[in-house]
């Protein structure tokens, strides 16, 4: 069964400093999807950023972005510059390929990050 | 605006009790799906829909039900077999033809008094 870990419960950062996230996961498949949700105080998840495993460039999204590791199962999230609006839990999740008919994400325990003005 | 609406934002239950958590989507998405989260445990699967008239278990389903008789609305019943409901339910939804595009509602917080 695939598994998801996070292993820092908590990080802070100071505000316009960059901080990484890590994320490893277990999975025997070679076809699948990763995801990093950030779930604000409103407790609402949004998605942050999104890789596929057969892309081997690292996915960006302004200031996020990931280092992704296939042959390690690692799966970091980078943010740059950070920004008070950051501070939230951030959960790491995986995601089956579509031939497995059910599209069920495996998510991490997360870890919640602060940001210090 | 397109969204997920969940109702109620918080939900006060007596032991024994059943009790329904709303879920409707205006994005006409095919598939929706029930999370439960606990402090520590990230997000858990517990029912999930692909079509209506038609629902799958997911990792946690004992205790809880649903039904899907309308593509807009998902509700989940959590049931008094249900030992601990004391949690966070989020629903989300998807449209089935894209690989990725999980829409999340802002969840109901379920409480046992």
């Amino acid at each position: 069964a695939q598994t998801v870990t996070q292993s820092q419960p908590e990080m802070s950062v100071q505000e316009a400093e960059t901080v990484t996230l890590s994320c490893t996961y277990d999975t025997s498949e070679s076809d699948y999807y990763l995801f990093w949700y950030k779930q604000p105080p409103s407790r609402q998840m949004i998605l942050v950023i999104r890789q596929e495993a057969y892309k081997q460039q690292n996915a960006t999204e302004n200031r996020f972005s990931v280092n992704f590791q296939k042959a390690a199962k690692s799966f970091s999230l980078k943010i740059s510059d950070s920004q008070l609006g950051d501070a939230a839990m951030y959960f790491c999740a995986y995601r089956r390929p579509a031939t497995s008919g059910t599209y069920k994400y495996i998510f991490g325990t997360g870890t919640r990050l602060k940001v210090l003005a | 605006d397109g969204g997920i609406t969940q109702s109620p934002k918080y939900l006060f239950r007596k032991e024994g009790q059943n009790v329904t958590l709303s879920c409707e989507q205006n994005l006409n998405h095919d598939a929706m799906y029930w999370y439960r989260q606990d402090p520590g445990q990230g997000l858990r699967l517990i029912y999930y829909s692909q079509i209506v008239n038609d629902f799958q278990k997911g990792d946690i389903a004992e205790g809880y039900s649903v039904s899907r008789e309308k593509k807009e609305s998902f509700p989940l019943t959590v049931t008094s077999a249900q030992k601990n409901p004391t949690a966070f339910y989020l629903c989300a939804s998807r449209k089935v033809d894209r690989a990725y595009g999980y829409t999340f509602g802002s969840g109901t917080r379920l409480t046992v008094v």
